[in-house]
């Protein structure tokens, strides 16, 4: 079966500190993943997908397909990092399937 | 990158009655989604809208109760049919850009029936 998890709902850091949203995913083919994310009262946008392995606002996400997992990673977060993370997974035929979401909250 | 904008941002509609939501692209795409986010709860697909052909539904969702249109390549409506308080819900219109997955995403409809 595709599927996403996102077994964290709520996750609280002090500013400064590592943060780490965990994502698994589940599907049979090559897995094309990303993570979404949604700012308070700002629609949803792309923050990065795996292929381009790029660094997007200080986050990084590396695809571990021994573990099935596309982590999205931190090294000092900032308050303006509070926000709705969603990881999804393209899951052929333009289908995207996302995770049930993981709210950042980062304390000053 | 495509910029997308919706009608109404938010309604409040009696059960029984239909809503038809508006979702503009400000450029021609071939891909649009509906979704839906029920309050606390991640995106579901409702349906694939490309130009020209039928939506495709997906799973737990069918044409009679959500009928879609793609007039053009810039334009979609979703009309949310004979509601009921289980379809107060957020719902999405987005876009496929570049001929992978990536998505761009339309503010919302906040759609609420009593």
């Amino acid at each position: 079966a595709q599927r996403v998890t996102q077994p964290e709902k709520l996750l609280s850091v002090f500013k400064g500190a590592p943060v780490e949203l965990k994502c698994n995913y589940s599907y049979s083919g090559s897995p094309e993943l990303f993570w979404y994310v949604q700012y308070s009262r700002q629609r949803l946008q792309l923050l990065l997908r795996h292929i381009s392995r790029e660094s997007i606002k200080g986050f990084t996400a590396d695809l571990n397909k021994g573990e099935t997992s596309f982590h999205l990673k931190k090294p000092f977060a900032q308050e303006e990092d509070s926000a709705m993370y969603y990881c999804a997974l393209g899951a052929g035929g333009f289908k995207t399937i996302f995770g049930a979401g993981t709210r950042l909250f980062v304390k000053a | 990158s495509a910029v997308i904008s919706q009608k109404p941002s938010r309604d409040i509609c009696q059960r029984g009655t239909s809503l038809t939501i508006q979702c503009q692209v400000d450029s021609q795409v071939t891909m649009m989604f509906w979704y839906r986010q029920q309050p606390g709860q991640s995106l579901t697909l409702i349906a694939t809208a490309n130009q020209g052909s039928e939506a495709t539904y997906e799973s737990g969702f069918v044409i009679d109760k959500f009928p879609i249109s793609r007039p053009n390549l810039t334009f979609s409506t979703l009309t949310v049919s004979n509601m009921s308080p289980e379809d107060s819900s957020i719902y999405l219109c987005s876009v496929e850009v570049g001929g992978g997955y990536e998505q761009y995403f339309g503010p919302g409809t906040r759609l609420t029936v009593t």
